[in-house]
């Protein structure tokens, strides 16, 4: 079974700030890991998503994140905050064995001015 | 195309009443996937399906809730009777494949009186 622990339920940051959010996972077979936005009002919409390959992987909206295997880590980082990423973010995890994809709790991102 | 398309986007009903949540799915997608939000339990699966086969409903909360979906482009979810406590935002969301991106609707945002 996979999981993922996201620390930290709400991050606030000042404008032009580096964001850095926290995600690590429990997994016994090499994970596929997803970070997700949702806006208020909103779906869940892709941001960047790791499932071979290079361990850097780069998103929409100048987000990145990196896979440490060593860590089991997948943190979300973007070196300068804008107002308009004020947002809740998932970070989630599935496997190609158990193709359950599997949420995190979210983390709420408050910019402040 | 489109997207995930919810009706209805909000419902109100009383408790006991039967409720249907409809989803049509990206055309082309083979995975359907049935998510309920509250602040208090986050975002948690209820049901997935593959091919229209359902693969795992470990999530759905009790016997009250089922889930179908009849043909590619169509899966209903029902609460029934349905209790104050199945208040939440019900998300649908489709994939091509886990791996994939998972495409979500805006969500129905039930009440239960």
């Amino acid at each position: 079974a996979q999981s993922v622990t996201q620390l930290g339920s709400h991050v606030s940051v000042s404008e032009g700030a580096l964001v850095l959010l926290r995600c690590n996972y429990s997994s016994s077979v090499p994970p596929y890991l997803f970070w997700y936005v949702q806006y208020p009002n909103q779906g869940l919409q892709l941001l960047l998503k790791y499932t071979t390959g290079a361990t850097l992987v780069k998103g929409i909206n100048g987000f990145e994140a990196e896979f440490k295997k060593s860590e089991t880590s997948f943190h979300l980082t973007k070196p300068s905050a804008h107002m308009s990423d004020a947002a809740e973010y998932f970070c989630a995890v599935s496997a190609i064995i158990n193709e359950k994809l599997t949420f995190g709790t979210g983390t709420r991102l408050t910019i402040i001015p | 195309d489109a997207g995930v398309i919810q009706s209805p986007r909000h419902e109100v009903t009383e408790m006991g009443q039967e409720v249907t949540l409809r989803c049509k799915p990206i055309s082309g997608h083979d995975y359907l996937f049935w998510y309920r939000q509250t602040m208090m339990r986050g975002l948690e699966l209820l049901i997935y399906f593959n091919n229209n086969v359902p693969i795992d409903d470990s999530g759905m909360p009790e016997d009250r809730f089922s889930a179908k979906m009849p043909n590619a482009s169509f899966s209903t979810l029902k609460i029934q009777p349905s209790e104050p406590r199945d208040s939440a935002v019900y998300f649908c969301a489709s994939s091509l494949r886990t791996v994939s991106e998972a495409f979500f609707g805006q969500g129905t945002r039930l009440t239960v009186v």
